[in-house]
């Protein structure tokens, strides 16, 4: 399944798929993309993250996509589990070493049986 | 443990009362943020502040007030509360390295005015 991160969408998958995460960021100057999880009544959790002179980075079952040419960054979960279901943001680093993260407005990953 | 933790994790309060949210990081980090989640979800940075002095104030309103007494501490204080700044406030830290910068969430405070 797919989707894109705009006003929280909802992408439901079966248990074992795949599932793939878009998402659109806004500055092209921008050197640091990281995709957080957000399970419910919890704060951001560190997923992966993916500086801009790469375009693919690889951890346990995730992979992260950096498009810089359309702005473009992916998250990919392998093997979906019932303990992926969360909201899935991704943000780039703002500038700096001060400046904060911008995040992308996330995605409801539902994992169905 | 490390980590980045806030307190209280639920605040309900009246409107018009002034409330503070206190936040602590022991990752040695040497900025701090805070944050605003709305009832979309949508995450937004408020404050951010680097060893102590404020670096970035998105346009939020003058009734909220960071302080920030030492590099591992900064509390949010909002004065005359309103229905709008409902939401779930988290605060963050971050080092920049070599490789990244560490950004690490606290678990977040869910303020509700009435």
């Amino acid at each position: 399944g797919e989707s894109v991160g705009l006003h929280l969408p909802t992408l439901s998958v079966q248990e074992g798929d795949n599932s793939i995460i878009n998402c659109a960021y806004s500055n092209s100057a921008s050197d640091y993309f990281i995709w957080y999880k957000q399970e419910s009544g919890k704060g951001p959790q560190f997923i992966i993250d993916i500086r801009s002179n790469m375009d693919k980075r690889q951890g346990q079952r995730v992979t992260v996509l950096l498009n810089k040419t359309v702005k473009h960054l992916s998250l990919q979960i392998a093997a979906t589990q019932p303990g992926d279901s969360a909201v899935y943001f991704c943000a780039e680093n703002r500038g700096g070493g001060a400046d904060g993260l911008t995040f992308g407005k996330g995605t409801h990953l539902i994992i169905q049986p | 443990d490390t980590a980045v933790s806030q307190t209280p994790k639920y605040l309900v309060t009246q409107m018009g009362n002034d409330k503070s949210i206190k936040c602590e990081q022991n990752l040695g980090h040497d900025t701090m943020y805070w944050y605003k989640q709305d009832s979309k979800k949508f995450l937004k940075i408020m404050f951010s502040y680097n060893n102590k002095e404020l670096i970035i104030n998105e346009t939020v309103p003058n009734r909220f007030s960071p302080k920030s007494p030492d590099k591992a501490h900064l509390n949010l204080h909002i004065n005359s509360l309103e229905l709008g700044d409902s939401a779930v406030y988290f605060c963050a830290s971050s080092h920049r390295t070599a490789s990244n910068y560490g950004y690490t969430f606290g678990s977040g405070t869910r303020l509700t005015v009435v």
